[in-house]
């Protein structure tokens, strides 16, 4: 099970910490990512970081903008977002990815997502 | 523009079938395997179809899907009132080097 807080209104320019807790599985094997979806629009992947937290890759959307971290002594998963826009505003889900010896991936589960509205 | 492309709405009546394609490229479903996703307001997003054509379990089998080269697509027999929801599709970019969705379908059950 995953569930993601820290979302509520935040400035334009403004910054905020999303958290994703994970319980029921073994958080530090799986790889996990952020996937946002903005009012009325379709599903965006943001960022995806490796078990071990070695790997990290972001969407040219975020980078430079959002950290994603994780601590997986505490099974929670981070996003760190500043210089945040209007178009940031979505409800940012956590999904943990599966990954197949054949490299195979799809995410499953996903949280209910926390909506961030950045607005003046 | 999403990089994989959906047609924005489908639908059928209680029983009746109905198929979603999505397109892509080399970069996506040209080299990596397709998953989908139902969204419905105020829930999470869940797997319904990954690795192409493999259905989690707990989904019914009315839900199937397939791919072929740069395009799949998720079709959905015996459709209820409760598919009535958003279904989005997924997958690897090796160039972007990230995930890629196509931009949703709304299925409707009239």
């Amino acid at each position: 099970q995953l569930l993601e807080s820290g979302g509520g209104l935040v400035q334009p320019g403004g910054s905020r910490r999303l958290s994703c807790s994970a319980s029921g599985f073994t958080f530090s094997v799986f790889a996990m990512t952020w996937v946002r979806q903005a009012p009325g629009k379709g599903l965006e992947w943001v960022s995806t970081i490796t078990e071990s937290g070695a790997k990290i890759s972001y969407a040219d959307s975020v980078k430079g903008r959002f950290t994603i971290s994780r601590d997986n002594s505490d099974n929670t998963l981070y996003l760190q977002m500043t210089s945040l826009r209007a178009e940031d505003t979505a409800t940012y889900y956590c999904a943990r990815e599966r990954v197949t010896v054949s490299a195979t991936r799809w995410f499953d589960p996903w949280g209910q997502g926390t909506l961030v509205t950045v607005s003046s | 523009q999403s990089v994989l492309t959906q047609p924005p709405s489908a639908s059928g009546t209680p029983g009746q079938s109905v198929s979603i394609s999505c397109s892509g490229g080399s970069s996506n479903l040209g080299h990596y395997a397709v998953s989908w996703y139902q969204l419905l307001p105020g829930t999470a997003p869940k797997l319904l179809i990954y690795s192409n054509d493999q259905r989690p379990s707990g989904v019914p089998d009315r839900f199937s899907g397939s791919k072929s080269g740069t395009s799949a697509s998720l079709a959905i027999s015996g459709l209820q009132s409760e598919d009535e929801a958003d279904y989005y599709c997924a997958a690897w970019d090796g160039r972007l080097n990230g995930w890629v969705f196509g931009g949703g379908s709304k299925v409707t059950v009239l």
